[in-house]
């Protein structure tokens, strides 16, 4: 079956610490996949996504994430976390075309 | 700048009540899509629509109809509104990306509640 987990229900880190998200991914090809941040009461907002090439990809707001296809993961990294990325982090994969499957989303809390 | 609207960021409706949600995107995009988002679940997809007058459903359309007349606007219907359909609702959008996938633009969602 097709299935995103994110292990990580609650993650806390200091603010200026690094972070990293955790993703794994059941999918019978090779998928599309995205990170995409919520920040309270609003919609997602897309963070970066990897089609192919490259493994490593950058997106907005200073964040990367690795494709590691050996491990069915996405990891999403960020080297120095400031206040302002406190949010609910989801990750999805796709097919390219209409149906995606979200994982449950960790949410972030920095302290100060 | 934006790009997906809901119109309704609150709402408070009586169980057997019929609810419209309503969504619009200003940037031609071809498909349209309703999610639910709820605590611990993620987003799971009720319906979407790839053309007007289309739609397809999705993982969880039950209790759900949709109305896609023009190309920028998809309205999610509930006939008869029910208290486990309290939740938040997020309407997305979607283009045929050069590199052959779809990215999702999001609204900022639209939180029902049903009393």
């Amino acid at each position: 079956a097709q299935s995103v987990t994110q292990p990580d229900i609650h993650i806390t880190v200091s603010e200026g610490a690094s972070l990293e998200l955790r993703c794994n991914y059941s999918y019978g090809a090779t998928p599309y996949l995205f990170w995409y941040v919520q920040s309270p009461g609003q919609g997602l907002q897309l963070l970066l996504k990897y089609f192919s090439g490259d493994t490593l990809v950058q997106g907005i707001k200073g964040f990367e994430a690795e494709f590691k296809r050996s491990q069915s993961s996405f990891n999403l990294r960020k080297p120095s976390v400031h206040w302002s990325d406190a949010a609910e982090y989801f990750c999805a994969v796709g097919p390219g075309t209409y149906k995606y499957i979200f994982g449950t989303g960790t949410r972030l809390k920095v302290l100060a | 700048d934006v790009k997906v609207t809901q119109s309704s960021r609150y709402l408070v409706k009586r169980t057997g009540e019929k609810v419209f949600l309503e969504c619009v995107q200003d940037m031609d995009h071809e498909n349209m899509f309703w999610y639910r988002q709820d605590p611990g679940l993620g987003l799971r997809l009720i319906y979407f629509s790839y053309d007007v007058k289309m739609k397809e459903k999705g993982d969880i359309p039950e209790g759900y109809s949709v109305s896609r007349e023009k190309k920028e606007r998809f309205s999610l219907i509930l006939e008869s509104a029910s208290t486990n359909q309290t939740s938040m609702y997020l309407c997305a959008s979607s283009s045929q990306g050069t590199s052959g996938a779809n990215v999702l633009t999001f609204g900022a969602g639209s939180r029902l509640t049903v009393l």
